[in-house]
């Protein structure tokens, strides 16, 4: 089944544990992503991936890092959590830039940092 | 900052109406245009995409895109229950990044 897995589905951490949110899709799409989505706010776009060694920042990148080492992979990095980044995570991939390329999404990772 | 802005609803409709939700962006340079459903604690999924002027039909939704009005709308026939849900206007602006709107909420009485 093509799909985007992201593990996990439920995460709670303390202030400055550094984290890691996996993804990885089998779909063999060049584009990768990252959005968080917070009540009011919706869906801002933290980093995005056009292919392999290539990233880079989306709208809320402070906090956050990631890689992109392998196609199928692209992980969430948090060094040094922080409350305000307490969210609903979604992971989403896209074939290209085509322009009727839309993203498929994974089913989300809530965080909680306390 | 580019935006994306959506009314936030709720917009209710009886089961069998058309139900019309609105989009608009501010970025002029933007390419494609796409619709996403997202139900109470799921993950976005696409609906529609758009990059032409005019109207894009699928099965009981149709996609509307106005570029020299920075609007973007989407059209459901026949609205079931089952329609109800949050949906999600993206805009890709310049580059690869995309945009979200906030969702405007859908309840379809039955």
């Amino acid at each position: 089944e093509a799909q985007v897995t992201q593990n996990p589905r439920y995460l709670i951490t303390v202030t400055g544990k550094k984290l890691t949110v996996t993804c990885s899709q089998n779909m063999n799409h060049e584009y990768m992503s990252w959005y968080r989505q917070d009540p009011g706010l919706g869906l801002r776009q933290i980093y995005y991936s056009m292919n392999v060694e290539v990233t880079d920042k989306g709208d809320v990148p402070e906090g956050y890092k990631v890689s992109r080492k392998e196609k199928r992979n692209f992980p969430l990095i948090l060094e040094s959590p922080s409350p305000n980044q307490t969210s609903l995570y979604f992971c989403a991939s896209s074939p290209g830039g085509g322009l009727n390329y839309g993203y498929t999404f994974g089913s989300g990772t809530r965080l909680t940092v306390v | 900052q580019k935006e994306v802005e959506q009314n936030s609803g709720p917009l209710s409709v009886p089961e069998g109406a058309i139900a019309s939700l609105n989009c608009t962006y501010s970025d002029r340079g933007s390419q494609s245009f796409f619709w996403y459903r997202q139900y109470s604690g799921k993950s976005p999924e696409l609906i529609m995409s758009i990059y032409s002027n005019g109207d894009k039909e699928d099965g009981r939704f149709t996609a509307q895109l106005n570029k020299a009005s920075q609007y973007v709308s989407l059209l459901i026939r026949d609205s079931q229950p089952s329609d109800s849900a949050t949906y999600l206007c993206a805009v890709r602006a310049g580059g690869f990044k995309t945009i979200f709107g906030a969702g405007t909420r859908l309840f379809v009485k039955a």
